[in-house]
């Protein structure tokens, strides 16, 4: 199947400071990207959908300046947390699209952030 | 508008017995349905999906499951279960644009 790449796996920051999560899909050309939330033991939230060459589509109460992305390449969506704070710990896991009609989608294998 | 309830959070099996986890959905179209599976701190791995091709639908490890449209189910199974089964499952339906939105999730456990 597909793959799908998330970088870093783990990042522990400081509150305040800035963190960027990449997703690469490694061997096919994804022009829509999602991103995706996990609390501990909980479902995933779609946090926003991450279009090539746009802007991206924030699902409701997801604040977009507190979560930048970019999708500046066919292979590469990128998620910054900004100005992170405790709350924002969580594990973040994102997702290409195979292009075509049948669209499936291939997950990245979750990148954990730990604001202290 | 879509939405998938799974029911029990949790299911515990004997290796070598059967696996039933349970998905209902709910959908305003025509249901695109799937099986994930996630190990702890991974990514999700699909299991199978529904497309509405044939309801019975096989997928990786030995699960299948069966698409019942009137009882508007999408329940997984597996005839044995192996220690490695053991993991977390979400089911999940495709709505517009192609987002998924996703059940709580069942925690298999499998006791030697």
């Amino acid at each position: 199947g597909a793959v799908v790449s998330q970088h870093p796996s783990r990042v522990i920051c400081k509150s305040g400071t800035s963190v960027k999560i990449e997703c690469r899909s490694l061997d096919f050309q994804a022009t829509t990207m999602f991103w995706y939330r996990q609390f501990p033991k909980q479902s995933l939230m779609l946090m926003a959908t991450s279009n090539e060459g746009s802007k991206a589509t924030y699902e409701q109460g997801v604040e977009k300046d507190k979560f930048l992305i970019n999708h500046a390449s066919l292979t590469l969506s990128t998620l910054t947390v900004t100005s992170a704070h405790p709350e924002d710990s969580s594990f973040y896991i994102c997702s290409a699209r195979l292009p075509g009609n049948t669209g499936e989608l291939f997950f990245g294998e979750g990148s954990r952030l730990t604001v202290l | 508008a879509q939405s998938v309830t799974q029911l029990g959070s949790h299911v515990s099996v004997s290796e070598g017995a059967l696996v039933l986890l349970r998905c209902n959905y709910s959908s305003s179209v025509p249901p695109y349905l799937f099986w994930y599976v996630q190990y702890p701190n991974q990514g999700l791995q699909l299991l199978l999906k529904y497309t509405s091709a044939a309801t019975l639908v096989k997928g990786i490890n030995d699960f299948e499951a069966e698409f019942k449209k009137s009882e508007t189910s999408f329940h997984l199974t597996k005839p044995s279960a192996h220690m490695s089964d053991a993991a977390e499952y979400f089911c999940a339906v495709r709505g517009s644009n192609y987002k998924l939105t996703f059940g709580k999730g069942t925690l298999l456990t499998v006791n030697p």
